[in-house]
């Protein structure tokens, strides 16, 4: 049961555009998610989170949304620049304590076109 | 300062070997996590560590194991190697095991099983 989705393997944008990658998410246990962007042959790099009593954090030209009643993230980048093609992964993780992990989406590759 | 270090960065080994992994975390992180990536199934949560504790564990045979040492350092073993093994096997870190807190990824060991 996958309880973090991607559905779309792949997106590709022109250079200066909008990007807008979607999360959904199963779990309600769920309160803390998390992007990050992976280039071939190298380990995830955080991007950007967000709180479950949030609905909106912004960092430079990234921003994620939080709609927690339809369980829906979403990743915005603006402007879209070649340098951001990578996969982009969706995280989320659950009441802290002592059961930190991550489950992670399948991931969206992202291909910025010049 | 220093990233997560995880050596090898590429092993291959023959089926029914064992294989040992090395992560050393950045410096004051005391949580480490364990992920294995694969084309199929995307990132899968392995384990968790935190002060020599294993705090949770994924839904992994127990040919894979893993310790903690006192300096935070953690290793992961898998015995009698599989052709499916054969993956980019992620370590990261974070401050505490809380839901709250971003996780830093290595670059992996990309395991390969003939």
């Amino acid at each position: 049961d996958q309880q973090v989705k991607q559905n779309s393997p792949s997106l590709s944008v022109q250079e200066g555009r909008i990007s807008i990658l979607n999360c959904d998410y199963t779990n309600s246990m769920f309160d803390y998610f998390l992007w990050y962007k992976k280039y071939p042959a190298e380990g995830p790099t955080f991007l950007i989170s967000i709180s479950s009593i949030k609905d909106k954090n912004e960092d430079g030209r990234f921003t994620v949304f939080l709609n927690k009643s339809a369980k829906h993230l979403s990743l915005h980048i603006v402007p879209s620049q070649p340098g951001d093609s990578a996969v982009y992964f969706c995280a989320a993780s659950g009441s802290g304590g002592s059961n930190y992990k991550l489950t992670f989406g399948k991931g969206t590759l992202l291909t910025v076109n010049p | 300062k220093a990233g997560v270090t995880q050596t090898p960065r590429y092993l291959i080994k023959t089926r029914g070997q064992q294989v040992t992994l090395s992560c050393s975390p950045i410096s004051g992180h005391r949580s480490v996590s364990w992920y294995q990536q694969t084309p199929g199934q995307g990132l899968q949560f392995l384990f968790e560590y935190f002060s020599e504790t294993q705090r949770n564990k994924g839904n992994f045979p127990g040919r894979f194991s893993g310790r903690q040492f006192s300096n935070s350092r953690s290793e992961m073993n898998v015995s009698t190697l599989e052709l499916g093994d054969s993956a980019l096997y992620l370590c990261a870190s974070s401050w505490f095991p809380e839901s709250s807190t971003e996780a830093f990824f290595g670059q992996g060991t990309r395991l390969t099983v003939v």
